[in-house]
C-alpha cells in the first residue's frame, strides 16, 4: 500500500516562529506537493517537486519554501509564520507525469499560529 | 484562467441519491477526477474520466461528463452515512505545467438517516 506520512497531525505556533512540516513517502514517487486546504477555498498548490533538489512555485509560494534534498521526503518550511497561515496542510505525491492524475494524499498537518 | 466551481454544501436522507455538480473552465483538460475526503484524512481518488466519455459507471458511482458545458457531476446512488464525506473535483489541463491538478473548493455532502 502506498504510505504518506506526515510527521506532525496538530500543531501550535506564535507569530513569528520558524515551522517546519515534514513528509516522508515509501513509494519511490517522483512528483511531491504542498496544499493547503481551507473552508471554501478548496486546495491550492503551494509548491511541487520533481525530483531530488528540484522544486517549482504553485500557486500560493509566499511566505513558504521547501526543501528536497531526499527522494522519500518533502519539507515545507515557513521562515516566519503568521496567523493568516493558520491552515490544513496536506502532503501528496505522485509517481511521475505519467502517472496521471491519481495522487496519494498524506492525513494532513493542522497548523495553528496564535 | 483556470477554475473548477462547485457548491459547499449538500444535504441528503439516507437511500436518496445525491448529486454533486462542478463546472470548469478549461475545455483543453484530458482528466477529470472526484476525490473524496473523509473526516480527518487526507484525500482519496475516487474515480475519473477521460476527456473523450461521456459517461462512466463504477458500482454506485456515476459519473457525468458534459464537454460542451464544461460540467462534470457525480452521482452517487443509494447514499449511505458513509458517504459522509468532502468531494473535490479536480482537473488537469493539457497546457499546465507539470500536470498540476487544479482542484474546486469541495462539497460537502451530509448523509441523514
Amino acid at each position: 500500500d502506498v504510505k504518506v506520512t506526515q510527521s506532525s497531525r496538530y500543531l501550535v505556533k506564535r507569530t513569528g516562529e520558524k515551522v517546519f512540516l515534514e513528509c516522508v513517502q515509501d513509494m519511490d514517487h517522483e512528483n511531491m506537493f504542498w496544499y493547503r486546504q481551507d473552508p471554501g477555498l478548496g486546495l491550492r498548490l503551494i509548491y511541487f517537486s520533481y525530483d531530488v533538489k528540484m522544486k517549482e512555485k504553485g500557486d500560493i509560494p509566499e511566505g513558504y519554501s521547501v526543501s528536497r534534498e531526499k527522494k522519500e521526503r518533502f519539507s515545507l518550511i515557513l521562515e516566519s509564520a503568521s496567523t493568516n497561515q493558520t491552515s490544513m496542510y496536506l502532503c501528496a505525491t505522485r509517481p511521475g507525469l505519467a502517472g496521471g492524475g491519481e495522487l496519494f494524499f498524506g492525513e494532513g498537518s493542522r497548523l495553528t499560529v496564535l | 484562467g483556470e477554475d473548477v466551481e462547485q457548491s459547499l454544501f449538500l444535504s441528503v436522507r439516507e437511500g436518496d441519491s445525491s448529486v454533486i455538480n462542478c463546472t470548469y473552465t478549461d475545455s483543453s483538460s484530458t482528466y477529470l477526477y472526484w476525490y473524496k475526503q473523509e473526516p480527518g484524512a487526507g484525500l482519496q481518488l475516487l474515480t475519473y474520466i477521460f476527456s473523450n466519455m461521456d459517461m462512466k459507471q463504477d458500482q454506485r458511482l456515476t459519473v457525468l461528463l458534459n464537454k460542451k458545458d464544461k460540467h462534470l457531476s457525480l452521482r452517487i446512488a443509494d447514499t449511505q452515512t458513509g458517504d459522509s464525506a468532502i468531494y473535490f473535483c479536480a482537473e488537469i489541463p493539457i497546457y499546465n505545467q507539470g500536470g498540476k491538478l487544479i482542484f474546486g473548493q469541495g462539497t460537502e455532502l451530509s448523509v441523514k438517516p
